[in-house]
């Protein structure tokens, strides 16, 4: 009964390489999110999506490709990978309408490149 | 853009002591304010918020937070701290993006809370 799951859980690769993260949640929510949380637990926005539509996008590098197939998932592709995106990753959800505001988390990704 | 400001980066308190971990807020116009917590290795969940109504909020786990219009607060309180209360807490400020109208949030730098038994 997970409401936001990502996958995996842990990834370990090295410099170059090119890797994804797959996020799906099952609140029926029409908003989705990426953010980065560095070694200092400072967490940032990266992405928004909107019923499949990229609507936020901070300054992130172009390595960084989001994906939405469909409103309930949300996947985050990274190319050439560098030392510095060792981070943990979360996505979140929300629904847009209404007074919510309020996002759920999946639980991350924590990503090591070696 | 809209801002939090967490003034401590640990609070230390025995258990069975109140407990109180500050948020000072910066908006325009009227403020949509959220308290989270995250324990180690797991992802933020959602505590309380306060969109609009009365001052004093209650959220899970016996946590309640109260909004101060005047100081621009809105600290996250608990009568009676457990030691499994021990975790990182965040602030967090909706915030509208420019172009696009869309909200997301914008979150402090975490107070980590650590109980003593």
């Amino acid at each position: 009964d997970t409401a936001v799951s990502q996958t995996p859980k842990y990834l370990v690769t090295q410099m170059g390489n090119d890797k994804s993260i797959k996020c799906e949640q099952n609140l029926g929510h029409d908003t989705m999110y990426w953010y980065k949380q560095d070694s200092k637990k400072f967490l940032k926005i990266m992405f928004s999506y909107n019923n499949k539509e990229l609507i936020i996008n901070e300054t992130v590098p172009n390595r960084f490709s989001p994906k939405s197939p469909d409103k309930a998932h949300l996947n985050l592709h990274i190319n050439s990978l560098e030392l510095g995106d060792s981070a943990v990753y979360f996505c979140a959800s929300s629904q847009r309408r209404g007074l919510s505001y309020e996002q759920y988390f999946g639980p991350g990704t924590r990503l090591t490149v070696t | 853009a809209q801002s939090v400001a967490q003034p401590e980066d640990q609070v230390n308190v025995a258990e069975g002591n109140p407990l109180t971990v500050k948020c000072t807020y910066s908006v325009s116009g009227n403020p949509y304010l959220f308290w989270y917590v995250q324990y180690p290795n797991r992802g933020l969940q959602f505590l309380l918020k306060y969109i609009t109504g009365d001052n004093l909020v209650k959220g899970s786990y016996g946590f309640e937070a109260e909004f101060n219009k005047s100081q621009t607060s809105f600290h996250l309180k608990k009568p009676s701290a457990l030691v499994s209360d021990s975790a990182l807490y965040f602030c967090a400020v909706r915030d509208v993006e420019m172009n696009s109208g869309y909200s997301t949030l914008t979150f402090g730098k975490g107070t980590m809370l650590l109980v003593s038994p």
